[in-house]
């Protein structure tokens, strides 16, 4: 257990369909981020925000779309999503920004779009 | 930008040491960090090293040469529970952007036999 509990564990959906993911950390930290990591490929960062302000969007398609209401929940919202989004979709978190923060990472959902 | 290279696959003995190389390139080092992940589940942070030598943290060492631009993760007495993929993120000060800096290896598949 690290403190940070991502649902669902897996999703499957349709190119048609709205899912949302959800995010909580129970740390008490300040920032938040959603990780993309497919299989045989690096961790790609998504989105991070700090303070509930979204601090980087990592050149992410529009059909993702995060929402932090207050520093302890993350969303991501899906719809019309692709084959080639299918992957584990990781969220993390960390007490800040600064260089030697280490990430809290949840066990992810596992999302499968047919 | 940055490449970060390590094996894919390792296979080691229980009882044995094992050493998990990464090597990486970048213009603005800021720092590097260990993350172990078992298959299913979230990474669990291990180590981080920002000056150049070796860092003891019981089992496992995590070693630094910043003008090399290498590391390794040594992990000693192996344990079947040890068997997982182990994740190389070099901190990188020149991608811009705090959060944005964090960058990942494709990770190291560690397997250990009885």
């Amino acid at each position: 257990e690290t403190g940070v509990t991502q649902t669902p564990r897996h999703l499957v959906m349709g190119m048609t369909n709205k899912k949302s993911l959800k995010c909580e950390q129970h740390l008490g930290h300040n920032a938040m981020y959603w990780y993309k990591q497919s299989a045989k490929k690096p961790l790609e960062l998504m989105f991070v925000y700090s303070l509930e302000e979204r601090v980087e969007n990592n050149s992410v398609p529009s059909r993702f779309s995060p929402e932090c209401p207050n520093s302890s929940h993350l969303f991501l919202h899906l719809h019309t999503l692709q084959p080639e989004d299918s992957a584990l979709y990781l969220c993390a978190s960390s007490q800040g920004l600064g260089d030697n923060e280490k990430l809290f990472f949840g066990s992810g959902t596992q999302l499968s779009v047919l | 930008g940055q490449n970060i290279d390590q094996p894919t696959e390792m296979t080691a003995t229980e009882g044995a040491i094992v050493q998990i190389n990464c090597t990486y390139q970048t213009s603005g080092f800021n720092g590097l960090f260990w993350y172990q992940q078992h298959a299913g589940e979230a990474p669990t942070f291990l180590s981080y090293n920002v000056l150049d030598g070796l860092e003891e943290k019981g089992r496992f060492s995590s070693f630094l040469s910043r003008s090399k631009g290498y590391s390794y993760l040594l992990l000693k007495e192996l344990q079947m529970k040890d068997s997982a993929s182990y994740l190389c993120a070099v901190r990188d000060r020149s991608s811009g952007g705090s959060a944005r800096q964090l960058t990942f290896g494709s990770g190291t598949q560690l397997t250990v036999l009885p």
